[in-house]
Order: structure tokens, then C-alpha cells, then sequence
């Protein structure tokens, strides 16, 4: 079983939609948990943190649920902007530092 | 602010050659991660640095990779000698000195390799 799992997608879904996209972790020592976005061809950037408590920025929610290991990030009113490959980050503590896992990515796809 | 530099952008060399990249962090980042991105797979973590030292090289596939970081500036990652599968995009990011459990990574453009 990969450390940290998501549905690849692509998600299809018309301008002004709601998206939801999930990801799992194996390892219940996980500390940290973040969402980037990864336009084609170009580096990952952070979209947002999450927190078990739940955060929002805008159109985007992530929420974290530590006991069943899952991590969301919620869409609402998608634009034409928002299509990119999203991708669920896990750290692990390690001896002083932060080891991230990264998973594959899930593509979103708007369209008008 | 300037962000994280890599150079080359893209590289390609036959199989048993050598390769050098090299990545600029953020000035004032203690915090560089050298990751890989073989086609088709996750982002892989390769090492980090802190500072000069190297904290974490737990990823690095093989002893044909070396990453140095000399006066904790920038960064280099040499593949020595190149096989195939090394072929994908190498990615550089920094951060700030590490508070608490949260940090934000800046990621360079990525290197594209490809070994023939």
C-alpha cells in the first residue's frame, strides 16, 4: 500500500461546480498534512495547510481526520483557473527534520 | 524576492555519462530538499539539507548520486555515472529554518533529465 494515496482522476466538471478530492495516509505517525497545486509542466506550490480543526481560504476547504487517516480538500464555484493537478502532502517527523510524501496527484479538468 | 533557481532546465545525456544540477534556494533558506519526479510516478524525496549538513539522505536511490552543499548556499545533485532509469524531473525546493511542524516549501522549475 503506497504512504499516501489519491484517486487520480482526471475530474471533469463545468465552471461554477463543486469538487471534493481525498487522500489517505498510512502512516499514523504523520505530523503534517498540506495540499499543492502542480500546473502541467511547471513545480508544485502550496495551495493550503490543514489542520484537524478544519481550514478554508476562499473557495478552498481542507479538512483532516487524524483517526481515520484522510484528508480532504473541497472546491466550491470552480473556475476555469482551478484546473491542475492536486496534490496531498504527508510529513513524517525523522531525527530533526520533516520527510514529505507526496502522492500522485489528482487531475481536475473545468470546463466552460 | 527572488525564488529557487535550477539549471539546467533540461538536460540529456547518453547512458554512463555524467550530470550535474545544480539549485539556488531562496536567500536566507536553511532548508533545502533535492526531490524526483519519475514520468508516470509521485514525487519522490531524495535528501535535505540544513544549512551545509545534510540531515536526511534517506531517499538518494544510489550511491551514483552525490549532493553537496558547500557553504550552505546553493545546491548541486551529480549522477555519476547516469542509467536510464534515472531519467525524470528533479526538483529543488527551500524553506525557511524549521518552527514547530509547519513550513512552507518554495519549489525551484525542476531539472528534466532524460538519459538515452
Amino acid at each position: 500500500r503506497k504512504e499516501v494515496e489519491q484517486d487520480p482522476g482526471p475530474f471533469n466538471v463545468p465552471e461554477g461546480a463543486t469538487v471534493a478530492f481525498n487522500c489517505t495516509y498510512s502512516n499514523s505517525a504523520s505530523q503534517s498534512f498540506f495540499w499543492y497545486r502542480q500546473d502541467c509542466r511547471k513545480e508544485p506550490k502550496l495551495l493550503m495547510s490543514v489542520y484537524s480543526s478544519g481550514n478554508e481560504d476562499g473557495r478552498f476547504t481542507a479538512q483532516l481526520n487524524r483517526a481515520s487517516q484522510y484528508i480532504s480538500l473541497l472546491i466550491r464555484d470552480s473556475k476555469l483557473s482551478d484546473s491542475a493537478t492536486y496534490l496531498c502532502v504527508v510529513n513524517r517527523g525523522s531525527g530533526g527534520s520533516y520527510i514529505p510524501t507526496f502522492g500522485r496527484g489528482t487531475s481536475l479538468i473545468v470546463h466552460p | 524576492e527572488a525564488g529557487v533557481t535550477q539549471f539546467p532546465s533540461h538536460s540529456v545525456i547518453e547512458k554512463g555519462q555524467t550530470v550535474t544540477l545544480r539549485c539556488d534556494p531562496i536567500s536566507g533558506h536553511d532548508n533545502l530538499y533535492w526531490y524526483r519526479r519519475v514520468m508516470g510516478k509521485e514525487i519522490k524525496f531524495l535528501l535535505h539539507f540544513v544549512k551545509e549538513s545534510k540531515q536526511d539522505e534517506s531517499g538518494m536511490p544510489n550511491n551514483r548520486f552525490l549532493a553537496e552543499r558547500t557553504g550552505g548556499t546553493y545546491s548541486t545533485l551529480k549522477v555519476q555515472p547516469a542509467e536510464l532509469e534515472d531519467s525524470g524531473v528533479y526538483f529543488c525546493a527551500s524553506s525557511r529554518r524549521l518552527a514547530g511542524s509547519f513550513y512552507e516549501q518554495f519549489f525551484g522549475p525542476g531539472t528534466r533529465l532524460t538519459v538515452l
